[in-house]
């Protein structure tokens, strides 16, 4: 069972913004960082995010991450059709003795 | 350029066992703990275990100490996840997945492995 807790799906038309919520506990967003991935339908999942706002290489700046306490967002603003598949938050949890955890995800859709 | 390359799915049935390999290539595989993600068909991503960069250490999700093992061959530079004692609900793609330096995230991930535990 997933400890971060997600919506299950949002949805927005072609150019508009969508926030993904990512709620936590102070185990694992409060001591360790966020990231996020995206999967695209019939894909690996790909690193979209990673230490709670930073984009690797390759990534379009439409996508932006936030963390404040024990909750974390993933912005995607100006969608594409793209954009079309599930985002996944995750992070380290102390309290599982290094063990990681993946947030139970959410199915963006563009109208 | 990074390649992780999972093999080793099947069907099997309950009860059976299964080794899975993951080869790495264009990085230094050594200097890397090495993770197993899976996901159940139509179902989110679950962390299954992680090894550190010499083997020396490894960390589980807790439902599945004792039924599955992680190890690797530096040498191989290969990955391996043995699974025991299958049941249905391991059902799942299994993906193995490099810990990154920047951020301490899964930054590069296999394509991979489908594992199908039916009679």
């Amino acid at each position: 069972q997933s400890v971060l807790t997600q919506p299950p799906s949002a949805s927005g038309a072609p150019g508009q913004r969508v926030a993904i919520s990512c709620s936590g506990s102070s185990s694992n967003l409060i001591r360790n960082t966020v990231n996020w991935y995206q999967q695209l339908p019939g894909t690996a999942p790909k690193l979209l995010i990673y230490s709670n706002n930073q984009r690797p290489s390759g990534v379009p700046d439409r996508f932006s991450g936030s963390k404040s306490g024990t909750s974390a967002s993933l912005a995607i603003s100006g969608l594409q059709s793209e954009d079309e598949a599930d985002y996944y938050c995750a992070a380290w949890d102390d309290s599982l003795n290094g063990r990681y955890v993946f947030g139970t995800g959410t199915k963006v859709t563009v109208l | 350029e990074v390649q992780l390359v999972e093999s080793g799915g099947g069907l099997v049935q309950p009860g059976g066992s299964l080794r899975l390999s993951c080869a790495a290539s264009g990085f230094t595989f050594s200097r890397y703990w090495m993770s197993w993600v899976r996901q159940a068909p139509g179902k989110g991503l679950e962390w299954v275990a992680n090894i550190k960069e010499d083997g020396s250490e490894e960390h589980f999700v807790d439902p599945l100490k004792g039924r599955f093992s992680i190890s690797r061959d530096n040498a191989k530079n290969s990955l391996y996840l043995q699974m025991n004692s299958l049941r249905a609900e391991d059902t799942a793609v299994y993906y193995c997945a490099r810990v990154g330096y920047v951020g301490n995230t899964h930054d590069y991930w296999g394509q991979g492995t489908l594992v199908t535990v039916s009679s």
